[in-house]
């Protein structure tokens, strides 16, 4: 089965580039019927949708972080990253890398249907 | 885009049924039923329960069912169970640049 997993440097400096890779095992990420996307969690917060990529390289993003994001992929390798440029402890969460089904169709995420276990990333000096 | 708006906290003995209300805007839940929801047990990642209102992905338990009425969407979980107790949060298309707005968060508690 499909298994998504993160990985990348748990702890970052101020004002320093957050970057986290996930790795796809059990399917191709150029399927077109999925987004593959990021999403975090503040400590003992809620979640939020940071962005999305599809196979075509098309990428969707949050406003409240577009100006700091990139999200990219390398379908060599079946693996999406995110960068997160000029982080701060605001930035300091558990990184979630998720696959999103499409609606049929419509070219609408309809739900995060499988994710990786998450990755905690501390900014601090 | 604010987030979605959950109770904090919805508890319930075994066996009962609880609902949890996710409450958007006409800009979101009130015009597209691009509505999921996710359990989340302490330290693990979310898990899929329904997407599209009401539609449950192969392998939950249909114990779990959503509807949507007007800007309110809700889940229901019946026959409650111990391993039921978790976080719960939903989420919504937005049809603006905001694109997904996850909700507050429930904390269901079983008695």
């Amino acid at each position: 089965q499909v298994q998504l997993q993160e990985s990348g440097p748990g702890l970052v400096k101020p004002s320093q580039t957050l970057s986290l890779t996930c790795t796809v095992s059990g399917g191709s990420i150029s399927s077109g019927a999925y987004y593959w996307s990021w999403i975090r969690q503040h400590p003992g917060k809620g979640l939020k949708w940071i962005g999305d990529i599809y196979y075509s390289g098309s990428t969707y993003y949050n406003p409240s972080l577009k100006s700091r994001i990139t999200i990219s992929l390398d379908t060599s390798k079946n693996q999406f990253s995110l960068k997160l440029k000029s982080v701060t402890a605001a930035d300091t969460a558990v990184y979630y890398c998720a696959r999103f089904m499409i609606t049929f169709g419509g070219g609408i995420g309809s739900g995060f249907d499988i994710w990786g276990q998450g990755t905690l990333v501390t900014v601090s000096s | 885009q604010s987030a979605l708006t959950q109770p904090a906290s919805v508890s319930g003995s075994l066996g009962q049924s609880i609902t949890i209300s996710c409450t958007g805007t006409s800009d979101d839940i009130g015009v597209y039923d691009y509505v999921s929801w996710y359990q989340q047990h302490p330290g693990k990642a979310p898990k899929l329960m329904i997407y599209e209102v009401s539609n449950r992905p192969s392998g939950v338990s249909n114990r779990f069912s959503g509807s949507k009425s007007g800007n309110t969407a809700s889940l229901t979980i019946s026959g409650l169970q111990a391993e039921d107790e978790a976080d719960y949060y939903c989420n919504s298309y937005t049809g603006s640049s905001t694109y997904y707005v996850f909700g507050t968060g429930t904390e269901v508690t079983v008695l």
